[in-house]
């Protein structure tokens, strides 16, 4: 069964880096059933799905956040990781790393989910 | 991007009872091809990360109890509880998966 744990800071100061690592257990990183990427959920709202990675390197960014958002994977590791730059009050919220399920043709739905970890963005 | 909007925002439903969530998209997410429907719907209870309960519209995720159940097509989706329990409070989420950015509807807060 699939395990994904967030990791990382808890608090960071505006226009700092956000950074925070998820890592897989329970089966390899390099499987071609998923993509791996990043959720999250702002204080008492709803989810935004940021940005999805394949373990091959190719990426997906929300446009919305593209401008500001890295993500990377290390398959040595079984790991993958997110960066959001310049970050503000705005961004803080409960960051979920996911298993992407791949539908080959679209997109994908998400079936495995960390607990999730609360970044706080404050001064 | 696709706009998700669930109705109601909120249901208080009795023990027992059925409890029906709708979803509609800004635009089908149907892909005729393959007559699937790009759609899921997660479970949230406090504290935790959301909950896998059907992808496909209508396919329950492995372990999901057969009371929840997924219908619809095209724009107009349903999630269904037929019959109540207590540990199904929480908030319910649906998904569009047919065009990036993948998006989430807004929740909706069930209660007893």
């Amino acid at each position: 069964q699939l395990q994904l744990q967030e990791s990382g800071p808890g608090l960071v100061k505006p226009s700092e880096t956000l950074s925070l690592t998820c890592s897989v257990t329970g089966g390899s990183i390099s499987s071609s059933t998923y993509h791996w990427g990043w959720i999250r959920q702002p204080p008492g709202m709803g989810l935004e799905w940021i940005a999805a990675i394949y373990y091959s390197g190719t990426t997906y960014y929300n446009p919305s956040l593209k401008s500001r958002v890295t993500i990377s994977v290390d398959t040595s590791k079984n790991q993958f990781s997110l960066k959001l730059s310049s970050v503000t009050v705005a961004d803080t919220a409960v960051y979920y790393c996911a298993s992407h399920f791949r539908t080959v043709t679209h997109y994908w739905y998400f079936d495995h989910w960390g607990r999730g970890t609360q970044v706080t963005v404050s001064s | 991007d696709i706009v998700m909007t669930q109705s109601p925002d909120s249901l208080a439903v009795s023990l027992g009872e059925r409890a029906t969530i709708n979803c509609k998209s800004s635009q089908s997410v149907l892909y005729t091809s393959k007559n699937n429907n790009y759609l899921a719907w997660y479970q949230q209870k406090p504290g935790q990360p959301p909950k896998l309960l059907i992808y496909w519209a209508s396919t329950r995720e492995s372990g999901v109890p057969d009371r929840f159940s997924g219908s619809g097509s095209g724009t107009d989706f349903t999630l269904t509880i037929s019959s109540l329990q207590a540990e199904d409070v929480a908030v319910y989420y649906c998904q569009q998966y047919y065009s990036s950015p993948p998006t989430f509807g807004q929740g909706t807060k069930v209660e007893i």
